[in-house]
């Protein structure tokens, strides 16, 4: 029963390298999210998928790319990492909001330190 | 702008009541969801309120008043393993969730 699969679960980077998150969901859920958890702040969203080969911009887009190449899976991508995207990255998927909103269920996490 | 307000840390005793509460003000409303984060771990799903009124789950309940903008989580009969971090999240008019910083619970013997 695994649901949201995020690796790896923790990584520590360099300033300017770059590295991809990976999400991977066996719900056959459509919305796919990617969000960053700061201390003392609520979850903002990075970027957002509503089905197979479409992504959308959140509220803190800048610095991270994403792809939803398979509709299981959802990959962040950080280009060229800075001390501030030093997070915890949380993936989460929910079913369509047709019939209303759904939960959305969230992977364990992936701590990424940038150095 | 659009807002989520909930206490920062609350502190209870084992066995007793406490009841959590969360304000609003985003631009649109389609439902208010309550998770639960344990240290560490992933957020996971309460509750959702999306009509006036009082929703019971076991030893949760969660209530919503959307002329006031505001919601509580009323926790019943507290245990030990219900020290975790309790997160307000509200669905906007974009079907984004908006979701308040968490109130830290502490559960003393």
């Amino acid at each position: 029963n695994a649901g949201v699969t995020q690796t790896p679960k923790f990584r520590v980077l360099k300033t300017g390298q770059s590295m991809t998150l990976l999400c991977a969901q066996d719900m056959n859920h459509e919305y796919m999210y990617w969000y960053r958890q700061d201390p003392g702040m609520g979850l903002r969203l990075i970027h957002y998928s509503v089905g197979e080969g479409t992504t959308a911009k959140g509220e803190v887009p800048d610095g991270y790319n994403v792809s939803r190449l398979k509709k299981q899976n959802f990959l962040l991508g950080l280009e060229s990492a800075a001390p501030s995207q030093t997070s915890v990255y949380f993936c989460a998927s929910s079913e369509t909001g047709l019939s209303g909103a759904q939960p959305q269920h969230f992977g364990d996490g992936t701590r990424l330190s940038i150095l | 702008g659009q807002n989520i307000d909930q206490p920062t840390e609350m502190t209870a005793t084992e066995g007793a009541i406490v009841q959590i509460n969360c304000t609003y003000q985003t631009s649109g409303f389609n439902g208010l969801f309550w998770y639960q984060q344990h240290a560490g771990e992933a957020p996971t799903f309460l509750s959702y309120n999306v009509l006036d009124g009082l929703e019971e789950k076991g030893r949760f309940s969660s209530f919503l008043s959307r002329s006031k903008g505001y919601s509580y989580l009323l926790l019943k009969e507290l245990q030990m393993k219900d020290s975790a971090s309790y997160l307000c999240a509200v669905m906007d008019s974009n079907y984004q969730l908006i979701w308040g910083a968490g109130t830290k619970l502490i559960i003393k013997p």
